[in-house]
Formats: C-alpha cells, sequence, structure tokens
C-alpha cells in the first residue's frame, strides 16, 4: 500500500477563513499532483509539482496556492474560503521512472458554508 | 491527448465476468492507456496499464486490438466490493510529466 496522507479527512468552515490542506508522502517521489472533485464527477489537476521548489498550476483554474519545500510535503491552502471551493481534494504522488502509476490520498472533503 | 469515450455505468452480478470498453480513437503513437479504480471517498487506484495486445495482472485483465483505438478491461469474478467507478485514461510520457486526465468513468454495480 503507498503511504500518503491527507488532512484533515473531512473540514467544515466558515467563508472567508484561510485554510490549508495538508499533504505528505513517505515514498520519496518527486512528483505530485492535487486534484478536486465533485460528488459523482470527475477529477481535475489544479496543481502539480516536479520535485522541490516546483509548482504550476493545472488543467482547472483554482483560486488555491501550493508550496513544495520538502519533497515528502505539498500543501495546498485557500486565503479565503467560499462556497464555491466546497468539493473533495485529492493527492497524489508518483514515482520518477512510472509512467503512469499515480498513488493517491484518501482525499480531504472540504465544506464552505 | 486522446478524449475517452467509455459507457457511463453497468451492472453485474456477483460471479461472473465483466468487460469495461474504452473507445480512444485518436490516440497517439506513444500514449498508453491506463485503467483506475475508484470506491466512494476515496482517492482512485492504479489496476491495469498497456499499450497493445494483452496484459494481465491479479486484479484484471487489459485487451487492446491492434489498432489500439479501443481498450476493454475485464474483471474475472466480480464480487460486491468492485463496486466502484473505473477509469480509462490515454496519455504520453513526455519529459517526465504525465498528464492524466480522468472523464466521468463506468459506474459498475455488482449485485448478489
Amino acid at each position: 500500500e503507498a503511504d500518503i496522507y491527507q488532512t484533515p479527512r473531512y473540514l467544515v468552515i466558515g467563508t472567508g477563513k484561510k485554510i490549508t490542506l495538508e499533504c505528505s508522502q513517505t515514498m520519496g517521489h518527486d512528483k505530485m499532483y492535487w486534484y478536486q472533485q465533485d460528488p459523482g464527477m470527475e477529477l481535475h489537476l489544479i496543481h502539480y509539482s516536479y520535485g522541490v521548489n516546483s509548482t504550476e498550476k493545472g488543467d482547472l483554474s483554482s483560486e488555491s496556492t501550493v508550496s513544495r519545500i520538502r519533497t515528502e510535503h505539498f500543501p495546498l491552502t485557500l486565503e479565503s474560503a467560499r462556497p464555491s471551493h466546497t468539493s473533495q481534494y485529492l493527492c497524489a504522488s508518483q514515482s520518477w521512472d512510472s509512467a503512469y502509476e499515480q498513488y493517491f490520498g484518501p482525499g480531504t472533503r472540504l465544506t464552505v458554508t | 491527448l486522446a478524449k475517452t469515450t467509455q459507457p457511463i455505468s453497468m451492472d453485474s452480478y456477483e460471479g461472473q465476468e465483466v468487460n469495461i470498453t474504452c473507445s480512444h480513437n485518436n490516440i497517439a503513437t506513444n500514449d498508453y492507456i491506463t485503467w483506475y479504480q475508484q470506491f466512494p471517498s476515496q482517492g482512485p487506484r492504479f489496476i491495469i496499464q498497456g499499450y497493445k495486445t494483452k496484459v494481465t495482472n491479479e486484479v484484471a485483465s487489459l485487451f487492446i486490438p491492434a489498432d489500439r483505438k479501443s481498450s476493454t478491461l475485464s474483471l474475472p469474478r466480480v464480487s460486491l466490493s468492485d463496486t466502484a467507478v473505473y477509469y480509462c485514461l490515454v496519455g504520453t510520457y513526455s519529459g517526465g510529466y504525465n498528464k492524466l486526465i480522468f472523464g466521468a468513468g463506468t459506474r459498475l454495480a455488482v449485485h448478489p
């Protein structure tokens, strides 16, 4: 089993609050990703990273930001949460020499009231 | 990136073999075909990957015809725990970065 963790698993927060979703992996993977998924819908890539100090925006425009200061850690931050940010956020990692096998965390289900 | 088309949903019964077909007419020469499985409230999990002909692992088989414009994921003797969403993805490994485009997937429901 892959060792990739996300905290919190569930978060209910009020509009305007700043939040950080944590993602950590212990596999030493260089590549990490954040996806957003609404219930019953497709996953959309919102951020990715090739390694330390490397971050890029994904296909879906997102008001969130990410950082990659350590290989194992890839947090996602929302400066001011809004109800439109309500969704599930999934973090994934991938070995550099793997073509398509990404390991996903359990996800954080965010509800902004 | 090649677009994929798969059935929205399928129903099966325990013990049956399930075949989910994915269409990818615009697949490029360097593209691989990958399948993921997602249970409710969990992240997707890699099942199998192939380029051509047939690939088999302990979980599933993947059949890819010579023209590679479609592929079929085969799940032998499904159980209730195989109820999940199955995603077919096509992409190219280039420059170390792999873009996975997840479509709507196929919702498989396995009944007793």
